[in-house]
């Protein structure tokens, strides 16, 4: 069953709302998750790592004043998408490390997305 | 930039065994080396990972080349259900522990 849970799974809203997305650990804690953006055709590009208890670490060229990351608990992250506009209409993905002991050897699951759609 | 590269399509035949290529020349000692796919419209799924010895689960098996500067990912018996596009990955080996994503291997299962 899935282990990173992701909502809503598909919104639609207006140019200039913001629209909150959020991805849960379902039945481990994670003090890092990860969100990606995918634009049709195109791989995952990484936005921003987000760091329970701290700031989020952007990617170079991801406004951190746009896409706000608040990862308040160890099973929550938070995406929100301010001031949306149609360019920002996009696939987004959340992600999080399951395991404990080796970091490098334990998977990294996904949430199955969400549908930004700006009009 | 991603650390590994992949053929941008393959077919394979219903039924038949899909063998996936991946490099990653530059790997380090201590990196892993992880599969995953994304059908369309959802989140990827974990397939498999290893280090250097060949390993297998319930989906799909990984050989891993001696020096390690490549691998297969081999889907046994392919289905229509197992077209996705299918990511190779290496794990970056920094304080962040983020994954960069490749553009992957568009698997075509064909009836």
């Amino acid at each position: 069953g899935a282990v990173v849970s992701q909502h809503p799974s598909r919104v639609i809203c207006k140019s200039g709302t913001s629209v909150k997305i959020e991805c849960r650990s379902l039945d481990f804690q994670a003090t890092t998750m990860f969100w990606y953006r995918q634009f049709p055709k195109q791989s995952l590009m990484l936005m921003a790592t987000s760091n329970e208890g701290s700031k989020a670490t952007y990617e170079q060229g991801v406004e951190k004043d746009k896409f706000l990351i608040n990862h308040a608990s160890l099973t929550l992250s938070t995406l929100t998408v301010t001031s949306a506009h149609p360019e920002d209409s996009s696939f987004y993905i959340c992600s999080a490390f399951r395991g404990r002991g080796d970091p490098y050897n334990s998977p990294l699951h996904f949430g199955n997305g969400t549908r930004l759609t700006v009009t | 930039d991603a650390k590994t590269t992949q053929p941008p399509s393959m077919d394979c035949a219903e039924g038949r065994a899909a063998n996936l290529p991946c490099n990653h020349s530059t790997i380090s000692g201590n990196e892993y080396v992880y599969w995953y796919r994304q059908i369309h419209s959802q989140g990827p799924q974990y397939i498999i990972h290893g280090l250097k010895n060949n390993e297998t689960n319930e989906m799909a098996s990984l050989i891993i080349t001696e020096d390690r500067k490549s691998s297969t990912l081999i889907l046994p018996h392919a289905t229509l259900r197992d077209t996705a596009v299918y990511y190779c990955i290496v794990r970056v080996v920094n304080r962040d522990d983020k994954i960069i994503f490749g553009k992957g291997t568009r698997l075509h299962i064909l009836p």
